[in-house]
């Protein structure tokens, strides 16, 4: 099956320094991609869906300001957390199809620690 | 207003039966599809199994099968003959074409097998 590969798997940061987080598809083209953010023990909460050559759609609630996304290429897209905060620290996640197939591809996902 | 329902939060089965995981869900899409992702604790999705609104029949994969019932919107996932390695959370989560493939998530059911 395709491959979404997430980068880096775990960050610690210190509390008002930026986080980037990658996302890559292996071996397919993912014009649109997705960011989720999971905090322990709930479900996964759509934040944003990132869209190859334009920008990117956050959900109600989500800062656009502090969650920035970046959809560069077909196969590249980054999330960057600004001027973290201890609030800030979850497990994010990102997704993308590989069409027609049915199944979303998921990242391994980032633990983000800021302290 | 929530559109996907899990309301089994946590749920416990016997190593060798079988258990069924509630899932109901609301939509005016008349296309759509419906997933059951395994989620254990190191956090990676696991993709189990796909049901499409216009699919006839139910899907199955294996031990997992989807007992969909459309007029109901609901779609339950069982699970036959537990094994010790399907202890992790599931979440049943939904994908509207009109609302550009994005995947939405159930709050999720804690499954632990007993040996």
């Amino acid at each position: 099956g395709a491959v979404v590969s997430q980068h880096p798997s775990r960050v610690i940061c210190k509390s008002g320094t930026s986080v980037k987080i990658e996302c890559r598809s292996l071996d397919f083209q993912a014009t649109t991609m997705f960011w989720y953010r999971q905090f322990p023990k709930q479900s996964l909460m759509l934040m944003a869906t990132s869209n190859e050559g334009s920008k990117a759609t956050y959900e109600q609630g989500v800062e656009k300001d502090k969650f920035l996304i970046n959809h560069a290429s077909l196969t590249l897209s980054t999330l960057t957390v600004t001027s973290a905060h201890p609030e800030d620290s979850s497990f994010y996640i990102c997704s993308a199809w590989d069409r027609p197939n049915t199944e979303a591809f998921f990242g391994q996902g980032t633990r983000l620690t800021v302290v | 207003a929530q559109k996907i329902t899990q309301t089994q939060p946590g749920m416990f089965v016997q190593e060798k039966e079988a258990v069924t995981l509630d899932c109901t869900y609301d939509t005016s899409d008349p296309s759509y599809g419906l997933f059951w992702y395994k989620q254990p604790s190191s956090g990676e999705m696991i993709f189990l199994i796909y049901q499409g609104s216009y699919d006839q029949q139910n899907a199955t994969e294996g031990r997992y099968s989807l007992n969909f019932q459309k007029a109901r919107k609901s779609a339950n996932l069982v699970i036959s003959a537990s094994q010790l390695g399907d202890s992790a959370m599931y979440f049943c989560a939904m994908r509207e074409v009109t609302s550009y493939d994005k995947v939405i998530f159930g709050p999720g059911t804690s499954l632990s097998v007993i040996p």
